[in-house]
């Protein structure tokens, strides 16, 4: 069955200070790893998609990695605003119907003190 | 930009009820999806929908049905509402044709509580 792990659960960091967000995911035959992102009270909204291992995607202060069995979120000098919860997700077997939902991760909860 | 709209931001209905959330896109997106999200597990794939009349089910349909009779609305059904029920309902849309990102469109969601 397929799998998407995030690490940590929660993450508070100072402003500026850099760090990492961690999704292991267990597929077989990937074909899609997405990254949203989810304000209290809202949908998630689309981030990044990654498909093969050395593949990397920025935003702002926001870079994508991934690798064959895992992907990573990097936050840069993080402000206050990008507090938020950060939802990993692959895409599922193709269901033959045209049309797959994803599996999602727990979620990171990040919090960004000023 | 993409508009993925939701009927109610919160519903509160009693056990044993029918409930209808209903969900507008306004993209001409082929695809739709209803998802709930619930502390400590995610979000979790219940329903989806390829095309009008079409349905698939996802990871968790027990309890739920879905109707598509018009391509931009896609409903999500409890025929009998219980407790577990009580969740958040998030509806989706993504197109077959659409950017290589393949990315899903999220609505507000509904904070449905079943009394």
């Amino acid at each position: 069955e397929d799998q998407v792990t995030q690490s940590p659960e929660a993450l508070r960091l100072q402003e500026g200070e850099s760090s990492s967000l961690n999704c292991s995911y267990t597929v077989s035959g990937l074909r899609g790893l997405f990254w949203y992102r989810q304000d209290p009270g809202k949908g998630p909204e689309f981030l990044f998609t990654l498909y093969s291992a050395g593949e990397e995607k920025e935003k702002e202060r926001l870079k994508a990695t991934l690798t064959k069995k895992e992907s990573f979120l990097h936050i840069t000098a993080p402000k206050p605003e990008d507090s938020a919860t950060y939802l990993c997700a692959v895409r599922n077997p193709y269901s033959g119907g045209g049309a797959d939902g994803l599996t999602f991760g727990k979620g990171t909860h990040l919090i960004i003190q000023p | 930009d993409v508009k993925v709209t939701q009927s109610s931001r919160y519903l509160v209905k009693r056990t044993g009820e029918k409930v209808f959330l209903e969900c507008v896109q306004d993209m001409d997106h082929e695809n739709m999806f209803w998802y709930r999200q619930d502390p400590g597990l995610g979000l979790r794939l219940i329903y989806f929908s390829y095309d009008v009349k079409m349905k698939e089910k996802g990871d968790i349909p027990e309890g739920y049905s879905v109707s598509r009779e018009k391509k931009e609305r896609f409903s999500l059904i409890l025929e009998s509402a219980s407790t577990n029920q009580t969740s958040m309902y998030l509806c989706a849309s993504s197109s077959l044709q659409g950017t290589s990102d393949n990315e899903q469109f999220f609505g507000p969601g509904t904070r449905l509580t079943v009394l």
